[in-house]
């Protein structure tokens, strides 16, 4: 089955914390993304990945740290968690460059939701 | 100014109703737009793409007016299974912007 997996589903920490949300895919996409959503704010991006070892920063990237090993595997990094990044996070994946008719479809994962005290 | 702006609603309709959703976003070099619908929080799923002036599919029509830079969703026959969170995104050189989604309920 194609799916984008995110874990964990719910995570609660505390300030400064070091913590990792994984996402992988199983369809071979190239593009991968994280994004937030916040009340009244919608899904904002975070970072996103066009392929391997190729990053770019989102709107709102500040705290946040991504690497792209491997094809499937996008994990999103908090070195230093604060409350202000308490929020619901997606990870989505598509084939290739948004642009291009087709293939910018995004397949988003459930979704981890995040507290931090 | 946000990239894309789309009215939160909530839209309440009743069943067999036909409703439009606008959505405006500010850059006009943005090369690819889409709905997707959103269901109480879960993960977003793709409703429809629209890469040129429009699509249909179905119950659903979506129209794309570069010249005034908005995107509009019509759902014709609304069912209660249309009641979720209606998102319009942009996409702007690999980079996708979401707006903050419009609220439809569909009543008995």
């Amino acid at each position: 089955e194609a799916q984008v997996t995110q874990n964990p589903r719910y995570l609660i920490t505390v300030t400064g914390k070091k913590l990792t949300v994984t996402c992988s895919q199983n369809m071979n996409h190239e593009y991968m993304s994280w994004y937030r959503q916040d009340p009244g704010l919608g899904l904002r991006q975070i970072y996103y990945s066009m392929n391997v070892e190729v990053t770019d920063k989102g709107d709102v990237p500040e705290g946040y740290k991504v690497s792209r090993k491997e094809k499937r595997n996008f994990p999103l990094i908090l070195e230093s968690p604060s409350p202000n990044q308490t929020s619901l996070y997606f990870c989505a994946s598509s084939l290739g460059n948004p642009g291009l008719a087709g293939v910018g479809i995004q397949y988003f994962g459930a979704g981890t939701r995040l507290s931090v005290l | 100014r946000k990239e894309v702006e789309q009215d939160p609603g909530p839209f309440n309709v009743p069943e067999g109703a036909t409703v439009a959703f606008n959505c405006t976003y500010s850059n006009s070099a943005s090369q690819s737009f889409f709905w997707y619908r959103q269901d109480c929080r879960k993960e977003p799923k793709l409703l429809m793409s629209v890469y040129s002036s429009g699509n249909e599919d179905g119950r659903f029509t979506a129209q794309l007016n570069r010249a005034s830079q908005y995107i509009s969703l019509l759902i014709r026959d609304s069912k209660l299974s249309d009641s979720a969170t209606y998102l319009c995104v942009v996409d702007n050189f690999n980079k996708f912007y979401f707006g903050s989604g419009t609220k439809l309920n569909v009543k008995p």
